[in-house]
């Protein structure tokens, strides 16, 4: 089965810079990677995802990048605000079925 | 919220006895699961559906069991708590994109305390 790591350190940024979140995988590239986000006492909340035959993916201040090479999906919150302060949660898809396999996620903290 | 809700949203129950968990769902949706979250394990899919009576099996199964007798209202079983099954549980719905990607929304949870 797949094994997905996150940055397993809360990760703490000052606003206004790059937040950089890493999701590594291990055996087969999934489909589709996704990205959620999570606030305290609240259930994940879709962002966006990026499909195996793209490298980089943008919405508006986020971006996703693909390595299937590296088997790694970096995810970048451009500009950081304190309320981008949240877990972010990574997904795999591997479109075989119908299970979702997520990583444990990273504690972000944007500091004023 | 993809009209995704959960009740109850707190309990606390007994080792030993039958709990049930109740997710509903207001927007016909064909896939709905259930997860549980506990630190250090993020989420782990307990049980699946993928229509009325039709469920399956996910990574974390034993002691649970769940019901689909309707496309709204996907029910969430503990025969008879466990501590280790202490925990925030929480329901999803899919929806699959005419690209072919899929997304998923989720519940608020339930979370469970059993003593």
């Amino acid at each position: 089965s797949q094994k997905i790591e996150q940055n397993s350190e809360a990760l703490n940024i000052q606003e206004g810079k790059t937040a950089t979140l890493t999701c590594n995988y291990t055996n087969y590239s999934p489909a589709y990677l996704q990205w959620y986000r999570q606030d305290p006492g609240r259930g994940p909340v879709f962002l966006l995802l990026i499909r195996e035959n793209e490298k980089e993916k943008r919405k508006e201040r986020l971006k996703v990048t693909f390595d299937t090479t590296l088997k790694q999906s970096l995810f970048h919150i451009t500009a950081s605000q304190p309320a981008d302060s949240a877990t972010y949660l990574c997904a795999l898809d591997m479109n075989t079925g119908n299970q979702f396999y997520f990583g444990t996620g990273t504690s972000l903290t944007v500091i004023p | 919220d993809a009209g995704i809700t959960q009740s109850p949203r707190h309990k606390v129950t007994e080792t030993g006895t039958p709990v049930t968990l109740r997710c509903h769902q207001t927007e016909n949706h064909r896939y709905m699961y259930w997860y549980r979250q506990d630190p250090g394990h993020g989420l782990r899919l307990i049980h699946y559906s993928y229509g009325v009576k039709d469920t399956d099996k996910g990574e974390v199964s034993d002691g649970y069991s769940v019901s689909r007798s309707k496309t709204e209202d996907f029910l969430l079983t503990l025969e008879s708590a466990t501590s280790s099954q202490t925990s925030v549980y929480f329901c999803a719905i899919s929806v699959r994109r005419t690209s072919g990607s899929k997304e998923q929304y989720f519940g608020p949870g339930t979370r469970l305390t059993v003593t």
